[in-house]
């Protein structure tokens, strides 16, 4: 079963607006990673938090983790047409090795 | 560095025939992953190998579904016979191993969409 389940499922933006995506799960985490899957191809990390962290950014991508409540964000900020893609949230649990996806947020940012 | 290969690309079968997908990863990446990806869904594990030994095959339909990595480098997954609800993207990834692996990303390949008739 999926751990992760993204809100909203779908997004649709005007470019230069920022788009939030939203993340929940269950069980207890060692690492929370988002991932980004443009039409047709494969999915290529974007940044990955340790349960131990509050927030972390890469470039225009904002972060953040809130183990109490089990829920992770992703900020876009300056969002580009280019953004346009799927995006998933995956959960590496502490009793194990596996990486579990949620659903996904699909993001459509308009020229 | 060069990404993770996979072939084909597209592949159209019928029910009950059978059908075998091939992952090259990232040399040097002792770990290799095969995924099912259901159309508007996220990717679901179906086997994780560390090298050529099995990690994790909980999710995968044992009766019908197989995968090998017999020397540890590329990889294959076969289906036999196929169903129709094996519709689905088989995605195939990578990630280095070692001490804080767990912390490492991991590197897919563009996928074979396999369609059921």
């Amino acid at each position: 079963s999926q751990q992760g389940e993204e809100d909203p499922q779908a997004l649709s933006i005007q470019e230069g607006e920022n788009a939030t995506m939203n993340c929940s799960y269950k069980t207890s985490i060692n690492n929370l990673q988002w991932y980004r899957q443009n039409s047709g191809r494969g999915l290529v990390h974007l940044i990955l938090i340790r349960s131990n962290e509050r927030e972390k950014h890469s470039g225009r991508l904002r972060v953040t983790l809130d183990t109490s409540k089990k829920s992770s964000s992703l900020l876009i900020t300056a969002s580009r047409a280019a953004d346009t893609a799927s995006y998933f949230c995956a959960t590496r649990e502490t009793s194990g090795s596996r990486l579990t996806f949620g659903e996904g947020t699909q993001l459509t940012v308009n020229p | 560095e060069a990404g993770v290969a996979q072939s084909p690309r597209y592949k159209i079968i019928e029910k009950r025939q059978s059908v075998a997908f091939w992952c090259n990863p990232i040399s040097g990446h002792a770990t290799l992953y095969w995924y099912q990806q259901i159309l508007g869904q996220g990717p679901k594990l179906l086997i994780q190998f560390q090298n050529n030994g099995v990690v994790d095959d909980s999710q995968l339909p044992k009766d019908r579904f197989s995968a090998e990595r017999l020397k540890g480098v590329d990889s294959t997954l076969k289906i036999q016979p196929a169903k129709l609800e094996d519709s689905a993207v088989y995605l195939c990834a990578s990630s280095p191993s070692g001490t804080g692996h767990s912390n490492q990303p991991q590197h897919f390949g563009d996928g074979t969409r396999l369609s059921i008739l």
